[in-house]
């Protein structure tokens, strides 16, 4: 078992670019979610879905969209990167929504 | 809205002495609550747990955590650190409305030698 994998786990773009962040998980969890990480904030939850098919959003969505086409993979795409949105990102995934698996997570730096 | 305050944004502590770091939660029922700690540039690592039962929870590398319903606290605590755990350390408890972790905003851990 692999666990979480995310790609890439370092990334830099210019201000207006677009990409998307892999998460993967081989567990078979239903439940999936991104989160960001800044200095002196914790984690926000970003993104999460319940299984295949289901999406919501969290504290912080604006920017960010996501979609759950199998139950492996869970992506985050920025659309049009901002500066605000540098941050290092972690996906997670559970089975029960009380035990979570993290990622190393994706350092993201936009300039 | 459900929240976590860790009030100690940083806490510098000798090597052998002990340790507890704090955190409180809101949350009306009883909670779902973790410990959480990242070393410098890594992911995270699951210290402890708590979900019901016996409210002195033991968890990996000589931590433990009691949950205390009557001052809404989740304090973990270890006797003797050692320079090893120098790290940020984050309390989360689940949220009742959509299951996902709230996370405090970190203790960073100094170890002086």
């Amino acid at each position: 078992n692999a666990g979480v994998t995310q790609t890439p786990k370092f990334q830099v773009l210019k201000t207006g670019q677009s990409m998307t962040l892999q998460c993967a998980q081989d567990m078979n969890h239903e439940y999936m979610s991104w989160y960001r990480q800044d200095p002196g904030m914790g984690l926000r939850l970003i993104h999460y879905s319940v299984g295949a098919g289901i999406t919501d959003q969290g504290e912080v969505p604006n920017g960010y969209n996501v979609s759950r086409s199998t139950t492996e993979d869970f992506p985050l795409r920025l659309l049009s990167a901002a500066p605000s949105q540098t941050s290092v990102y972690f996906c997670a995934s559970s089975k029960d929504r009380v035990g979570y698996t993290f990622g190393s997570g994706t350092r993201l730096t936009v300039v | 809205a459900q929240s976590v305050t860790q009030p100690d944004i940083h806490i510098t502590v000798s090597e052998g002495a002990s340790l507890e770091l704090r955190c409180n939660y809101s949350y009306g029922a009883t909670p779902y609550l973790f410990w959480y700690v990242q070393s410098p540039g890594q992911g995270l690592q699951l210290l402890l747990k708590y979900f019901s039962g016996d409210t002195l929870v033991q968890g990996i590398k000589g931590f433990e955590a009691e949950f205390k319903r009557s001052q809404s606290s989740f304090n973990l605590r270890k006797p003797s650190v050692h320079w090893s755990d120098a790290a940020e350390y984050f309390c989360a408890v689940v949220s009742d409305s959509n299951y996902q972790l709230i996370w405090g905003a970190g203790t960073k851990l100094i170890i002086k030698p």
